[in-house]
């Protein structure tokens, strides 16, 4: 079957811990997305990645970082700094980096720090 | 960044009844329109990806059409079945950028 494995569904961590979200996807896609859903709010954009070894900041970038060194996998990590981890984030790939191209998400992780 | 609106945030509509939801985004630098149903314990699907002014696409009993020119588009579903509640998102590119999503539209579909 192919898609877009997120673990692990909860995730539970103490404030000042930094954490690691997994993404792995086995559609062969060039592109892979972080984003993150608040309460109220749309799906904002964390970091995205057109093709492997490369990645840019999204809307909301700060207190994050991730890494694209195998097409297959785009892991996020939830630093320190981050002010407000508390949330549902979403992977999502798409055959493209272009705008045109649909995106396939992941079931996602919801996070929260104490 | 892309400032993508949706309309209405929520609304409930009876079995059979058609309804429609608005997305609007700013028409300048526009590349793709993106339609995803969002279901409540599952991921996004995407229903539709539009590119060119006028177009529109059917999918069963969900269309969408797009004008890029003043910039919205609006999804229609015709004849509501409670499968078909969901949240509704619509999001927006310029090309070789991210996508930018709106808050989604909410469809309860009551028996």
């Amino acid at each position: 079957d192919g898609g877009i494995t997120q673990s692990p569904k909860y995730l539970f961590r103490k404030e000042g811990q930094n954490v690691t979200l997994s993404c792995e996807q086995n559609l062969n896609h060039d592109a892979m997305y972080w984003y993150r859903q608040d309460p109220g709010q749309g799906l904002r954009l964390i970091y995205y990645s057109q093709i492997v070894n490369d990645f840019q900041k999204g809307d909301i970038a700060e207190g994050y970082s991730v890494s694209r060194e195998k097409k297959e996998s785009f892991p996020l990590t939830v630093t320190s700094a981050q002010k407000n981890p508390t949330a549902f984030y979403l992977c999502a790939s798409s055959l493209t980096g272009t705008g045109g191209s649909e995106q396939y998400f992941g079931p996602g992780t919801r996070l929260t720090v104490t | 960044i892309l400032n993508v609106e949706q309309s209405p945030q929520s609304l409930h509509v009876q079995e059979g009844d058609s309804t429609n939801f608005t997305c609007s985004f700013p028409s300048s630098n526009f590349y793709a329109l993106h339609w995803y149903r969002w279901e409540t314990a599952k991921s996004p699907e995407a229903l539709f990806v539009m590119t060119l002014n006028g177009d529109e696409k059917k999918k069963g009993r969900i269309s969408a059409t797009l004008n890029t020119k003043e910039g919205y588009s609006y999804l229609y579903i015709k004849g509501s079945q409670p499968e078909d509640s969901a949240t509704y998102l619509c999001a927006s590119s310029g090309g070789y950028q991210k996508v930018t999503f709106g808050t989604g539209t909410k469809l309860q579909v009551i028996p």
